[in-house]
């Protein structure tokens, strides 16, 4: 069974800066998705990033970037020029072969301004 | 293109009660997903539907929880006899094909449990 393991409950950020959340997670699987969804207080989940294991390439999308280490479990996410709008929980995921989505507990984000 | 639909957006009901939480997928899109999460933690896979099948049901309980996918109409879930522990956000996802395209959620029903 996979794990996805976010150690951290809640970060802070200065407005315009940048964070990184962290990510860990173990499967027995080689060929898997990697993803980072945010959830604002309204509730609905926005994919931000996603990473398929088998490319090398960290994923980039605007401001928001991956640290993608295969070897040792570990997907972080990288938010450069922070935004008040930022302020949300993020969780990581994960998806092997089975298709479902296991999602760690979440991280909550505030962005000071 | 509307994106996945869910309602009612809240749901409060009592001890006992019966529960049916509706999801209508993207347009296009044949595969349903039901996801749970409790308060404080992170979404919880439930079961997963393609038209008039259940593929996979291996995160839902045994007792009192049902879903389908009619060939017609919305995913339903449903909750019978409805207790405490069964409040918390069901969020429905639906995708063209397997999970590992991206998955689009709707926004989730908060169910009530008095």
């Amino acid at each position: 069974a996979q794990t996805v393991t976010q150690s951290q409950p809640e970060m802070s950020v200065q407005e315009a800066e940048t964070v990184t959340l962290s990510c860990t997670y173990d499967t027995s699987e080689s060929d898997y998705y990697l993803f980072w969804y945010k959830q604002p207080p309204s509730r609905q989940m926005i994919l931000v990033i996603r990473q398929e294991a088998y490319k090398q390439q960290n994923a980039t999308e605007n401001r928001f970037s991956v640290n993608f280490q295969k070897a040792a479990k570990s997907f972080s996410l990288k938010i450069s020029d922070s935004q008040l709008g930022d302020a949300a929980m993020y969780f990581c995921a994960f998806s092997g072969a089975n298709s479902k989505l296991t999602f760690g507990k979440g991280i909550t984000l505030s962005v000071r301004p | 293109n509307a994106g996945v639909m869910q309602n009612p957006r809240h749901l409060v009901r009592r001890r006992g009660q019966e529960a049916r939480l509706r999801c209508s997928p993207m347009k296009g899109h044949s595969h349903v997903y039901w996801y749970r999460q409790l308060p404080e933690e992170g979404l919880k896979f439930m079961v997963y539907l393609q038209k008039e099948n259940i593929i996979d049901e291996s995160g839902m309980p045994k007792e009192r929880f049902s879903a389908e996918f009619p060939k017609e109409g919305p995913s339903i879930l449903r909750i019978q006899q409805v207790v405490r522990g069964d409040s918390a956000a069901y969020f429905c996802a639906s995708s063209t094909e397997v999970a590992n395209e991206k998955l689009f959620f709707g926004s989730g029903t908060q169910l009530s449990v008095l």
